[in-house]
């Protein structure tokens, strides 16, 4: 398997269950974030974004929440499955599309 | 498949090889960058190019060296590595002018010995 997700902070869900992942990012500036996910084996793969002029984005399954005020991002997952077992991440752009910055992700488990 | 394609997926190269990863995409994209991914690291960016022009280089030391014929490939030519420089090489591209979520490929998992 890829190396990618030994070391990483870890989540544990039983399946069925809705996970929350957190992540804090560094740039009061950055204006737009998005997660990623992250299957063994595959280059990350996009989730779900959103704007600093929002709050909250849904879309399936998936709700982004997005604190401006203490730089912190949130990714919640309702009704985790098998198939969501992976490592995701977070990333912030604040200016442009080279000014992309990548956190250190956290690996996702769920428990049959 | 992501429309970014990348080979080979495994490479196992000693530090006096000289090796090259390939890099396409068939989404039309503008974009194209290599980046560096490590345990316990989050991604490094290495390059960028635009319009195959190249416009970043994040301090990548010469043995990694960059080409972009064209829109649509990206290679990472590579001579006389380093075990540290063992990782996983990941190809993204995107629209400039759009949301800047990018396309990523599979990787290359690479072994220097």
């Amino acid at each position: 398997g890829e190396s990618v997700g030994l070391h990483l902070p870890t989540l544990s869900v039983q399946e069925g269950d809705n996970s929350i992942i957190n992540c804090a990012y560094s740039n009061s500036a950055s204006d737009y974030f998005i997660w990623y996910k992250q299957e063994s084996g595959k280059g990350p793969q996009f989730i779900i974004d959103i704007r600093s002029n929002m709050d909250k984005r849904q879309g399936q399954r998936v709700t982004v929440l997005l604190n401006k005020t203490v730089k912190h991002l949130s990714l919640q997952i309702a009704a985790t499955q098998p198939g969501d077992s992976a490592v995701y991440f977070c990333a912030e752009n604040n200016g442009g599309y080279q000014k992309v910055t990548f956190g250190i992700g956290t690996k996702l488990q769920v428990i049959p | 498949e992501t429309g970014v394609t990348q080979t080979p997926r495994h490479l196992v190269m000693g530090m006096t090889n000289k090796k090259s990863l390939k890099c396409e995409q068939h989404l039309g994209h503008n974009a194209m960058y290599w980046y560096k991914q490590s345990a316990k690291k989050p991604l490094e960016l290495m390059f960028v190019y635009n319009f195959k022009e190249q416009t970043e280089n994040n301090s990548v030391p010469s043995r990694f060296s960059p080409e972009c014929p064209n829109s649509s490939h990206l290679f990472l030519h590579l001579h006389t590595l380093q075990p540290e420089d063992s990782a996983l090489y990941l190809c993204a591209s995107s629209q400039k002018g759009e949301d800047y979520g990018y396309t990523f490929g599979s990787g290359t998992r690479l072994t220097v010995v």
